[in-house]
């Protein structure tokens, strides 16, 4: 079947250090993002792609970098992390046009 | 600017109670409106999407919503909640030309035996 997956699942991490957060979705997608859910302020959005070479910032993109090479995978990069960003982190992946998104089982990161 | 508005943080409704959760948003456009269900440590579920047509869209578990145009609002309803409908409800806009989600803050339902 296909499906979305994310890993690690949970992750400390120190302030300063780069992290890396895998997505990957084997559902042939050409849309994948990254959205953070914090506590008051449900899901925004961090940056987003549409396919492969194709990335954009989204309303939280500060601080975070990806890049997309293929069709199934978009990492997510913390470039410095901080502790602001320690959050739950979903990647989620839609249908050109479909708009209903699958969501990955989320990551939780803490940063130290 | 487009926006999601759930006014409801946090809603206790009896077991087999009657339930609407309430979503507003503001968009430019016609929007595309959905319905998505979180259960504590999972991802977002969708359970229903409008686009166009018929303003009663109906989902999965027994949950519908109605499109009011007049309202900005998209809210939520379902007849008779049980006790595994206890989770968060997110409600997200989006448009054609985009294909991007905006999701409101979220409401959390609690239900009592």
């Amino acid at each position: 079947d296909a499906e979305i997956t994310q890993s690690p699942r949970h992750k400390i991490t120190e302030t300063g250090r780069q992290v890396t957060l895998a997505c990957h979705q084997t559902w042939n997608h050409n849309n994948m993002f990254w959205y953070r859910q914090d506590l008051g302020h449900g899901l925004r959005l961090i940056h987003y792609s549409y396919g492969v070479q194709d990335t954009n910032k989204g309303e939280v993109s500060d601080g975070y970098s990806v890049s997309r090479s293929n069709t199934e995978d978009l990492p997510l990069t913390l470039e410095s992390a901080a502790s602001s960003q320690t959050s739950v982190y979903f990647c989620a992946s839609s249908d050109s046009g479909s708009y209903g998104y699958t969501f990955g089982s989320g990551t939780r990161l803490t940063v130290v | 600017a487009q926006s999601v508005t759930q006014p409801d943080i946090h809603i206790t409704v009896s077991e087999g109670a009657s339930l609407e959760l309430r979503c507003n948003y503001s968009y430019g456009a016609t929007p595309y409106l959905f319905w998505y269900v979180q259960s504590p440590g999972q991802g977002l579920q969708l359970l229903l999407k409008y686009f166009s047509g018929d303003t009663l869209v109906q989902g999965i578990k027994g949950f519908e919503a109605e499109f009011k145009r007049s309202q900005s609002s998209f809210n939520l309803r379902k007849p008779s909640v049980h006790w595994s409908d206890a989770a968060e409800y997110f409600c997200a806009v989006g448009a054609r030309s985009q294909g991007n989600l905006i999701f409101g803050k979220g409401t959390k339902l609690s239900v009592k035996p």
